[in-house]
């Protein structure tokens, strides 16, 4: 079946402009969670979406903010960027039925944002 | 406030030894534990978990030990192999019935030399 994909995978943004990113997860995959990595912090949560709701949240200012639709795709989005949001945004998928503690989300191969 | 540590930044092993990797956590209400490895380029890919509730889980080449106590778990690879180069995260999870949340180090990046 086919992974998980997110997109653009490349993407170069200006200061104080925002920015949608795109997640298709695993079909059948009603949880959708979104990471960023950035050098030296590991990968930090930012938020989770079951059916379309938002079911957690992590430490990140109101410019980070997301969206499920009915199909399962996911977008987050940006706002206001900053130089310090440049990082790697990974989306991660699972069936939200607690396996992923024995089998682990699936990641997309991420979105590399820079900020100029 | 970093739940969860990897202090190695990285390390080198020959290809054939043994590689330990460690990971250290301050919370012990983390009832799940998982091992990810990530080449450049492409997401992290899941490895290997373990329960609060066991001590070691084996599969393969990848054995994952558990020291409550210590709130210490290590990810041992043998042999290693050049295809194990990449970056390996530990995480962890707080089940709370309704979300998907892990917690993750900062990885170590692992340089198996043939």
């Amino acid at each position: 079946k086919a992974g998980v994909t997110q997109t653009p995978r490349y993407l170069i943004k200006t200061r104080g402009q925002q920015v949608t990113l795109s997640c298709s997860p695993i079909s059948g995959h009603r949880s959708v969670s979104w990471y960023q990595q950035t050098p030296g912090q590991g990968l930090q949560f930012l938020f989770e979406y079951f059916s379309e709701t938002q079911r957690n949240k992590g430490n990140f200012p109101g410019r980070f903010s997301g969206r499920q639709f009915s199909n399962s795709r996911s977008e987050m989005n940006v706002s206001t960027l900053e130089l310090g949001d440049s990082a790697l945004y990974l989306c991660a998928s699972s069936s939200g039925q607690g396996g992923i503690f024995r089998y682990g989300y699936t990641f997309g191969s991420g979105t590399r944002l820079t900020v100029v | 406030d970093q739940q969860v540590k990897q202090n190695s930044p990285s390390l080198s092993v020959q290809e054939g030894r043994i590689s330990i990797l460690n990971c250290d956590y301050t919370n012990s209400m983390f009832d799940y534990f998982l091992w990810y490895k990530k080449y450049p380029a492409e997401g992290p890919t899941f490895l290997i978990s373990i329960s609060s509730i066991k001590d070691k889980n084996e599969d393969g080449r990848f054995t994952v030990f558990l020291n409550k106590s210590a709130k210490h778990l290590s990810l041992h690879i043998v042999p290693s192999q050049p295809g194990d180069s990449a970056v390996y995260f530990c995480a962890a999870s707080l089940y709370g019935g309704a979300t998907n949340k892990l917690i993750f180090g900062t990885g170590t990046l692992l340089a198996v030399q043939p």
